[in-house]
């Protein structure tokens, strides 16, 4: 099945600095990767996705990139705000689509 | 549209006891998943169920279960709980099959196990 590992697993950032975490996956088939931001005792929201016909895609201040011969994909959040503070998951589909996996998450702490 | 919901939002049991838990999807959306939530574990996949049918399987024992509804509303069942099965539980919903199309995830139920 599918693997995704993620990194870090916490990263602390100063206000206006950028994040990057990083995704790995093992089903060269996969094709979708969305990525879910949680704030403390809420449930996880979609940020942003790509599919595998394109190589990034930006909205705002939020980005990802994807590299399908590495198998790899990256988010990117520039001048990071102390709202950004949350666990981000990164996934991928698997099985011809029919499944999700999720990474294990990275906790992120924009400092003030 | 209204989001995706579950009942109920918190939960005490004790060892040994069965639990059952509740997801309405959005309105119109077919595939119902289920992940178990626990501080260091991430998201760990239960189950998915699309147009009533499970389609996959996390590697779960097999005292979770679950089911999904002609109306797309799905059930969880845990039965004879363990400690360890304290956690959030999250459901989410799709229009189509997992994996396709955007997951919109519920508030989650927390479930204390004593």
């Amino acid at each position: 099945g599918e693997n995704v590992e993620q990194h870090p697993s916490t990263l602390s950032v100063q206000e206006g600095d950028s994040a990057v975490i990083k995704c790995t996956y093992s089903d060269s088939a996969s094709n979708y990767f969305p990525w879910y931001k949680q704030e403390l005792g809420k449930r996880p929201q979609l940020i942003i996705d790509i599919r595998s016909n394109v190589g990034e895609k930006k909205d705002q201040r939020i980005a990802v990139t994807l590299n399908k011969t590495a198998k790899h994909f990256s988010l990117h959040i520039t001048e990071t705000q102390p709202e950004d503070s949350a666990v981000y998951f990164c996934a991928a589909n698997s099985d011809a689509g029919n499944m999700l996996t999720f990474g294990g998450g990275t906790r992120l702490m924009v400092k003030p | 549209k209204a989001g995706v919901t579950q009942t109920p939002r918190y939960l005490i049991k004790t060892r040994g006891q069965q639990v059952t838990l509740s997801c309405s999807p959005i309105s119109g959306h077919r595939s119902v998943s289920w992940y178990q939530q626990t501080p260091g574990q991430g998201l760990q996949f239960l189950f998915e169920y699309f147009s009533e049918t499970q389609r996959n399987k996390g590697n779960f024992p097999g005292r979770f279960s679950g089911r999904q509804f002609s109306n797309s509303r799905s059930e969880m069942n845990v039965s004879t709980l363990e400690l360890g099965d304290s956690a959030l539980y999250l459901c989410a919903s799709s229009p189509q099959p997992t994996g396709k199309e955007t997951q919109y995830f519920g508030p989650g139920t927390r479930l204390l196990v004593l």
